[in-house]
């Protein structure tokens, strides 16, 4: 079973500083998928960046980017420019590799709390 | 594109009752839907995977009796919450499979019983 760890229960970050969000995962696959998603206030679930194992370039969208690290099992998500609407839940994801008849539920790790202040 | 729309949004129901919650893939097919259940300022919880045509997998601890789920069609699955109890009360989200795209989220249906 995979198990998705993210140590920071909450957090704050001044507007337009940068922030760095962790995440840690357990695993005997070789290949999977992370994602990162947020869930502001609405507590709508969004899709902000998604990273597949065997690249191992770090994924980024715009003000959002990963530091994988494989073999630590690490992928942590860094938000520049911090903004007051990325005030949110955030949620580190594992997901086992997709096949065509079926899919895998998402593993969340509890969430990060993150608070944006002026 | 990649919308998953969820209906009620928001649901009050007297205690013994049913209610169902409906999950459509608008611009996609989704083989596969998953249900979700979130407590405030917790993580979602897995409750069910739902396949087109076929039964509902059931997490441990989940009762099937109680959440049943229906996906007939490739972009609809329900989740009815039967005799529904106070206990019941929470958030509760589907999302459906797009592959390596990750999972598009329903908005959500807070469920209120009384």
């Amino acid at each position: 079973a995979q198990t998705v760890t993210q140590s920071q229960p909450e957090m704050s970050v001044q507007e337009a500083e940068t922030v760095t969000l962790s995440c840690t995962y357990d695993t005997s696959e070789s290949n999977y998928y992370l994602f990162w998603y947020k869930q502001p206030p609405s507590r709508q679930m969004i899709l902000v960046i998604r990273q597949e194992a065997y690249k191992q370039q770090n994924a980024t969208e715009n003000r959002f980017s990963v530091n994988f690290q494989k073999a630590a099992k690490s992928f942590s998500l860094k938000i520049s420019d911090s903004q007051l609407g990325d005030t949110a839940m955030y949620f580190c994801a594992f997901m086992k590799p997709y096949t065509t008849n079926s899919g895998y539920a998402l593993n969340f790790g509890k969430g990060t709390s993150l608070l944006v202040t002026p | 594109g990649a919308v998953v729309s969820q209906h009620p949004s928001r649901v009050i129901c007297k205690s013994g009752t049913s209610v169902k919650i409906e999950c459509r893939s608008l611009d996609f097919q989704a083989t596969t839907m998953f249900w979700y259940r979130q407590f405030p300022k917790q993580s979602l919880m897995l409750m069910a995977t739902s396949n087109e045509g076929s039964k509902a997998t059931y997490e441990q601890g989940v009762e099937k009796d109680k959440f049943l789920i229906n996906h007939a069609s490739l972009t609809l699955s329900t989740l009815t919450v039967t005799s529904a109890h106070p206990e019941d009360s929470s958030f509760y989200i589907c999302s459906a499979s797009r592959g390596f795209y990750g999972y598009t989220f329903g908005s959500g249906t807070r469920l209120t019983v009384v």
